[in-house]
């Protein structure tokens, strides 16, 4: 089944102890993004990749980390996470080719950073 | 640069009843627009997409949207109601300008709540 996975789908941490939630796919698509989902302002994009190897920052990269070291998988990595990155998470994959072709998104990962 | 605005945050209806969800965007480009949606606890899922083929698009579940240009609008409808169609929606758009980046830019979302 083509799908993006995301773990831990449910996460409570403290501030400062570093995590990493990782996304995988498995359609061999060459571009992948995260966002977090915020109530009233939607979703916005934090990173993403064109390709492995290949990231760049979205509109809120602040205090986020990613690597794309294969081309399934997708980790997004807060060093020293804050109260403020509290959200709810989503990865999402696509055919790097033009902007027709549908993002899948993973299920979601909501963190809490106490 | 590219935006969205849906104009309702929340819209209640009737079952049975149409549907009309409104969004208007802009961007300097040709645009491709998406309507996802979201149920509780569940991640997102595409309803329909336009991508300057017909201006009309038809999607899941009995849903479809009008491309209008000239309005710079994008508004999803649906005939009859369901109860299943609770949900929030989101208005998405995106463009070929963004050199690679086929970022998604979301709407803030409509939360539809069906009225039994």
């Amino acid at each position: 089944e083509a799908q993006v996975t995301q773990n831990p789908r449910y996460l409570i941490t403290v501030t400062g102890k570093k995590l990493t939630v990782t996304c995988s796919q498995n359609m061999n698509h060459e571009y992948m993004s995260w966002y977090r989902q915020d109530p009233g302002l939607g979703l916005r994009q934090i990173y993403y990749s064109m390709n492995v190897e290949v990231t760049d920052k979205g509109d809120v990269p602040e205090g986020y980390k990613v690597s794309r070291k294969e081309k399934r998988n997708f980790p997004l990595i807060l060093e020293s996470p804050s109260p403020n990155q509290t959200s709810l998470y989503f990865c999402a994959s696509s055919l790097y080719s033009g902007t027709t072709y549908e993002q899948y998104f993973g299920p979601g990962t909501r963190l809490t950073v106490t | 640069a590219q935006s969205v605005t849906q104009l309702d945050s929340h819209v209640s209806v009737s079952e049975g009843t149409p549907v009309l969800l409104r969004c208007n965007y802009s961007s300097s480009y040709s645009p491709s627009l998406f309507w996802y949606v979201q149920h509780p606890n569940k991640g997102l899922q595409l309803l329909l997409k336009y991508t300057s083929a017909a201006t009309l698009v038809k999607g899941i579940n009995g849903f479809e949207a009008e491309f209008k240009k000239s309005e710079t609008s994008f508004h999803l409808t649906k005939p009859s109601a369901h109860m299943s169609d609770a949900a929030e929606y989101f208005c998405v758009v995106t463009a070929s300008s963004n050199f690679g980046n086929e970022k998604l830019t979301f709407g803030t979302g409509t939360r539809l709540t069906i009225i039994p």
